[in-house]
C-alpha cells in the first residue's frame, strides 16, 4: 500500500540555521503530498501541499518540491526561528482511496535560541 | 476558522470499562470525520472514516465492535472504546472535512487514553 518514510530521529538546531527534513513516498498512481505541523498542545495543521510532479508548495518560509523521479518531498527552511519548534509530518493522499491520508512517523524539531 | 475540538484531552480508565471520546467541528459542518490512532514515535494510523448519518467505514484490522463510531450530526462524532484493555492505551486524533475529496482535513488536538 501507499506509505511515507521520514528520516529518523529528532532534529535539533540553532536559530537561523537551515532546516531540511527528508520525506520519501511509495504510491501507486499520482498522490498529492502534504506537510503538516503540530505545535505543542495543538492539532495538526496543514503547512503546505503539492498536487502534481514538480509543484512547489510554500508557506511561512517553508518549501517542498514534489519530485516524482526520486519519489521525494523534502521540507526546507532557510532560517529557522524558535517558534518553528514543533513536530512535522509528511503525508500523502491516495486518490484511489477516498483521498485517505497516509502519514510518516513525524520529526520533532527543536530550535535553540 | 476551521477549528476541531476533542474531549477529553486526557482520560484514564480501568480495564474492562468503556470510554467515549468526542470530536466536534466548532465553526463548520463536517460531512466526513476521520479517526486516527498514534503510538509513541509512530505515524498516525487511520482507524475509520465516518459520514454523517451513515455507518463508519473501518480500516482493515480495526475491530468495529470494539471501536464504536457514531457521527450523529454534522458537528459531532464520537469514538467509544469498549471493554478497554491496556493495549488500547494510545493517542487518538480526529479530523473533519467540510466537503468532498478535494477538501482539506482539519485536525483535533488529540485525546490521550490510558487503560490501567
Amino acid at each position: 500500500g501507499d506509505s511515507v518514510t521520514q528520516m529518523e530521529g529528532p532534529v535539533t538546531l540553532s536559530e537561523e540555521a537551515f532546516l531540511t527534513i527528508n520525506c520519501t513516498y511509495t504510491a501507486t498512481g499520482y498522490p498529492s503530498l502534504f506537510w503538516y505541523v503540530q505545535y505543542p498542545g495543538e492539532g495538526l495543521q496543514l503547512l503546505l501541499k503539492a498536487t502534481k510532479a514538480d509543484d512547489k508548495g510554500s508557506n511561512k518560509g517553508f518549501e517542498a518540491t514534489y519530485r516524482k523521479e526520486t519519489t521525494s518531498f523534502h521540507l526546507e527552511k532557510g532560517s529557522v526561528q524558535v517558534s518553528d519548534s514543533a513536530v512535522y509530518f509528511c503525508a500523502l493522499s491516495d486518490p484511489y482511496g477516498n483521498n485517505r491520508l497516509a502519514f510518516g512517523k513525524g520529526n520533532q524539531v527543536v530550535v535553540i535560541p | 476558522g476551521a477549528v476541531v475540538s476533542q474531549h477529553p484531552s486526557r482520560v484514564i480508565c480501568k480495564s474492562g470499562t468503556s470510554v467515549k471520546i468526542e470530536c466536534r467541528s466548532l465553526d463548520f459542518q463536517a460531512t466526513t470525520m476521520f479517526w486516527y490512532r498514534q503510538f509513541p514515535k509512530q505515524s498516525l494510523m487511520l482507524m475509520a472514516t465516518s459520514n454523517e448519518g451513515s455507518k463508519a467505514t473501518y480500516e482493515q484490522g480495526v475491530e468495529k465492535d470494539k471501536f464504536l463510531i457514531n457521527h450523529a450530526s454534522l458537528t459531532l462524532s464520537t469514538l467509544t472504546v469498549t471493554s478497554a484493555h491496556p493495549e488500547d492505551s494510545s493517542f487518538y486524533i480526529c479530523s473533519a472535512r467540510v466537503g468532498g475529496l478535494n477538501y482539506e482535513q482539519y485536525f483535533g488536538p488529540g485525546t490521550r487514553l490510558t487503560v490501567t
